[in-house]
């Protein structure tokens, strides 16, 4: 079934170690998201994608970085993970920067200690 | 800036009931309004959304949501909940008029429906 795919499903990590959250999407959608989800807050978004080449930071992007090398693939980095980041993150994509229906990944649960 | 408020924490309801889900926005500009699903360990599912038109939206499994400029909401409603209704509802907004694209989401709303 076509759509979104996150690896890894869940992750357990020390801070200050570096972790990659891989996100790709087969349904050639020009816009990608990273949303991260915390109890009592909601969604937040981290960065975003709106064509392949171009990335924007969102409302909670410090500590965090994208890229958008291809249509297909937005790779979230955490270069130095702190406890506060742990949450569950999820991946979204949309047609274009203008259509609101977002496609959402299962999410990778991340646990930093 | 775009912001979008669920007073409530949790809605319980039996089955057969109906359901109200509270959504309330703010924009600058003209409201994109969404309702999103969430079952438990899955990514959020699109419900229904509401552009321009008709102010009562429907949507999937029986969802409808209507839209009332004066009071600035977007309550999600459903005449007979179901118990597989039971999951976590989101309410989401974007400004058509201003810059930022990217959806803002409420903090989210548990449906519990009894048996």
């Amino acid at each position: 079934i076509a759509g979104i795919t996150q690896a890894p499903t869940s992750q357990i990590l020390a801070a200050g170690r570096r972790m990659t959250l891989r996100c790709t999407q087969d349904m050639r959608h020009n816009a990608m998201y990273w949303y991260r989800q915390d109890l009592g807050l909601g969604l937040r978004l981290i960065h975003y994608s709106n064509t392949a080449g171009t990335t924007g930071k969102g409302e909670v992007p410090d500590g965090y970085s994208v890229s958008r090398a291809n249509t297909d693939d937005f790779p979230l980095t955490l270069a130095s993970a702190v406890p506060s980041q742990t949450s569950v993150y999820f991946c979204a994509s949309s047609l274009t920067e203008n259509t609101g229906e977002l496609f959402f990944g299962e999410g990778s649960r991340l646990t930093v200690l | 800036a775009q912001s979008v408020a669920q007073p409530e924490d949790q809605v319980n309801v039996a089955e057969g009931n109906p359901l109200t889900v509270k959504c309330t926005y703010s924009v600058s500009g003209n409201p994109y309004l969404f309702w999103y699903v969430q079952y438990p360990n899955r990514g959020l599912q699109f419900l229904l959304k509401y552009i321009t038109g008709d102010n009562l939206v429907k949507g999937s499994y029986g969802f409808e949501a209507e839209f009332n400029k004066s009071q600035t909401s977007f309550h999600l409603k459903k005449p007979s909940a179901l118990v597989s209704d039971s999951a976590l509802y989101f309410c989401a907004v974007r400004d058509m008029d201003t810059g930022r694209r990217a959806l803002t989401f409420g903090s989210g709303t548990r449906l519990q429906v009894q048996p």
